[in-house]
């Protein structure tokens, strides 16, 4: 168990919808990174936080957005949802924003219809 | 666009044979670690490796950070069905904020 919580663990949804993924970190780490899996890509990086605050963005689509709450836990918002958007998401938790190995929750499986 | 190939893509071998996996960027990276991925459950860390050249053993997993810190290698000995799964590498770059660059995954199943 890395102690990293998502939920829900699926979620089934239509085309045009919006869905809101959540994920507690590990007790003590003040960074969560967002990533997108799917099969032909690998796990592509969508947003970090640290504390509260975006610290770096990678490839995230305007129509996705993230936040990180006051209690750490953090929220991705994805709208406008296309077929193409179904994928694994996963979100990871370090203690710091620097190297330290991130540790996996066990993702949300997104499936849009 | 900073790029980390993972080579070979798919392996499936039998019990008891050797392997090596390759991931290679022509980015310097400031560390690199390695995960692997079970079905159904997020990447979990094997090992970190910083300095160019060092070696890493973890029972019959061998890893290898390249001296110009830009590749690395997983060796894995007498494979056995448990380690079947998606070996993931990620380069950590520093430039401003600490980036983790994954790679494209190599996919192993060893048959019993």
């Amino acid at each position: 168990d890395s102690g990293v919580t998502q939920t829900p663990k699926h979620l089934i949804t239509a085309t045009g919808q919006r869905v809101t993924l959540r994920c507690s970190p590990r007790s003590g780490d003040l960074s969560v990174y967002w990533y997108q899996q799917s099969l032909d890509q690998g796990l592509q990086f969508l947003i970090q936080y640290y504390n509260g605050e975006e610290r770096a963005k990678g490839n995230i689509l305007e129509r996705f957005s993230a936040q990180q709450f006051p209690d750490l836990h953090s929220e991705l918002n994805l709208s406008s949802l296309e077929l193409g958007d179904s994928a694994l998401y996963f979100c990871a938790s370090s203690p710091r924003a620097d190297n330290s190995p991130l540790h996996f929750g066990n993702g949300t499986r997104l499936t849009v219809t | 666009t900073q790029l980390l190939e993972q080579s070979p893509q798919f392996l499936s071998i039998q019990e008891g044979e050797n392997l090596t996996v390759y991931c290679n960027s022509s980015s310097v990276f400031s560390s690199l670690q390695w995960y692997r991925q079970e079905p159904g459950e997020g990447p979990v860390l094997l090992v970190t490796v910083v300095t160019g050249g060092e070696v890493k053993k973890l029972k019959r997993l061998t890893f290898q950070f390249g001296d110009a810190r830009k590749d690395s290698s997983l060796h894995i000995t007498a494979a056995q069905p448990g380690d079947t799964g998606l070996y993931l590498c990620a380069g950590v770059t520093v430039s401003g904020t600490y980036k983790y660059i994954f790679g494209t995954g190599t996919r192993l199943k060893v048959l019993a």
